[in-house]
């Protein structure tokens, strides 16, 4: 079975701080592909990163950098010197082979950072 | 602009009666799905479509159910027989139905039971 865990229901910062959510998944598939998706409060849900098992390069995007490890079955997110417009929830999420496109999404981590 | 179009935003019923949410995408996109996201729950799959004239029941299927009619399109019903319809609903679509390819999503419909 697949499963996707997000232990960090909530965190709060303050502007300018380094802040990290984690995402641990579980699969038996060696083909598969990771996603991080941003819902702010208007609700839609935009997607910010996908990974496919093959590749365990880290990769920055701006601030939002992207840690993937196989070995911890993890793949974290890092906002470096969060901003107020960082405040939303932020879905991991997995896909398998096996099952096509279907996402399997963890419970979500809400981020608020504060001025 | 491409994108995927959800409507109404916010939706109430009276219990007993059957809503339908549109969706429709003009992003040329073969699959289509359909996802319910409750507090604490995150999101759970209800439908998805691979291709038109063709629909597969997702996770928590029973008291919904869904057409694709048109590549476009794919509305969603929630039936009198889902017992705890309120929830906000999201319409996706991808390229096609593939473990790699990327979903994108609509701003989703509220819908509340009064």
């Amino acid at each position: 079975a697949q499963k996707v865990t997000q232990a960090q229901t909530e965190i709060s910062v303050v502007e300018k701080e380094d802040v990290t959510l984690d995402c641990v998944y579980e699969t038996r598939d060696t083909t598969y592909y990771l996603f991080w998706y941003k819902q702010p409060p208007s609700g839609e849900l935009v997607f910010l990163i996908r990974r496919n098992s093959f590749d365990e390069q880290n990769e920055i995007s701006g601030r939002y950098s992207w840690n993937f490890q196989k070995s911890t079955s993890s793949f974290n997110f890092t906002i470096t010197a969060s901003q107020v417009v960082d405040s939303a929830v932020y879905f991991c999420a997995l896909s398998v082979y096996q099952a096509g496109t279907a996402l399997i999404f963890g419970k979500g981590t809400t981020l608020s950072v504060s001025s | 602009d491409g994108g995927i179009t959800q409507s109404p935003k916010y939706l109430f019923r009276k219990e007993g009666q059957n809503v339908t949410l549109s969706c429709e995408q003009n992003l040329n996109h073969d699959a289509m799905y359909w996802y319910r996201q409750d507090p604490g729950q995150g999101l759970r799959l209800i439908y998805y479509s691979q291709i038109v004239n063709d629909f597969q029941k997702g996770d928590i299927a029973e008291g919904y159910s869904v057409s694709r009619e048109k590549k476009e399109s794919f509305p969603l019903t929630v039936t009198s027989a889902q017992k705890n319809p309120t929830a906000f609903y999201l319409c996706a679509s991808s390229i096609r139905f593939f473990s790699g390819n990327t979903i994108y999503f609509g701003e989703g419909s509220w819908l509340t039971v009064v």
